[in-house]
């Protein structure tokens, strides 16, 4: 079975504060997502990464970087966390071959900025 | 712009009956349709797809049917079981990395 896991579940930030949100898969997909969960608004794309040390940017970048430097890992940064980026994210794995397939989710992990 | 809607945000059925989810899109260049079931402080966890050149897919108690000149997809399941309850999300994609996800519909099955 897939296994995508996020590092921390539930996370409490101050404003301002560098968050790392780290995601580990162990299945060898070349591709994985960053995405955030808002009641309403559905998932939206934050990053793709569609290689080692490649990344394209998604719906709603802003505020958010990201880094990989392994195939199995990939890591979503916030600069300076803001109140606005309260929220639960997701990231998702899938093979790249053919460019459609299913995307396998970890958990997510809930972040609350103060 | 909601290239994909699920206009229903929550529906409630019986135990045993089938569950209607429906989702409507806009982009005529989407391919490939997926289907996922989300539980409170969970991941979406996959269901089922369809690809554009089909109109069904069935796995099990999970059938999505594709209309495409309506540009309607739905989810049915039956019967549904009170496990089910939970929040469904359709997705769309044209072949590319962009997965454009709906709102989701709040699924209730009552015992």
């Amino acid at each position: 079975d897939v296994k995508v896991t996020q590092s921390s579940r539930y996370l409490v930030k101050r404003t301002g504060e560098k968050v790392f949100l780290e995601c580990v898969q162990d299945m060898d997909h070349e591709n994985m997502f960053w995405y955030r969960q808002d009641p309403g608004l559905g998932l939206r794309l934050i990053y793709f990464s569609y290689d080692v040390k490649m990344k394209e940017k998604g719906d709603i970048p802003e505020g958010y970087s990201v880094s990989r430097e392994k195939k199995e890992r990939f890591s979503l940064i916030l600069e300076s966390a803001s109140t606005n980026q309260t929220s639960m994210y997701l990231c998702a794995s899938r093979f790249s071959a053919g460019l459609t397939g299913e995307l396998f989710f970890g958990e997510g992990s809930r972040l609350t900025v103060l | 712009d909601q290239q994909v809607k699920q206009n229903s945000p929550s529906l409630s059925v019986q135990e045993g009956r089938i569950s209607i989810l429906n989702c409507d899109y806009t982009n005529s260049m989407f391919d490939y349709f997926l289907w996922y079931k989300k539980y409170p402080a969970e991941g979406p966890t996959f269901l089922i797809s369809i690809s554009s050149i089909k109109d069904k897919n069935e796995d099990g108690r999970f059938t999505v049917f594709l209309n495409k000149s309506a540009k309607h997809l739905s989810l049915h399941i039956v019967p549904s079981q009170p496990g089910d309850s939970a929040v469904y999300f359709c997705a769309a994609t044209s072949g590319t990395y962009k997965y454009i996800f709906g709102t989701g519909t709040r699924l209730k099955v009552l015992a």
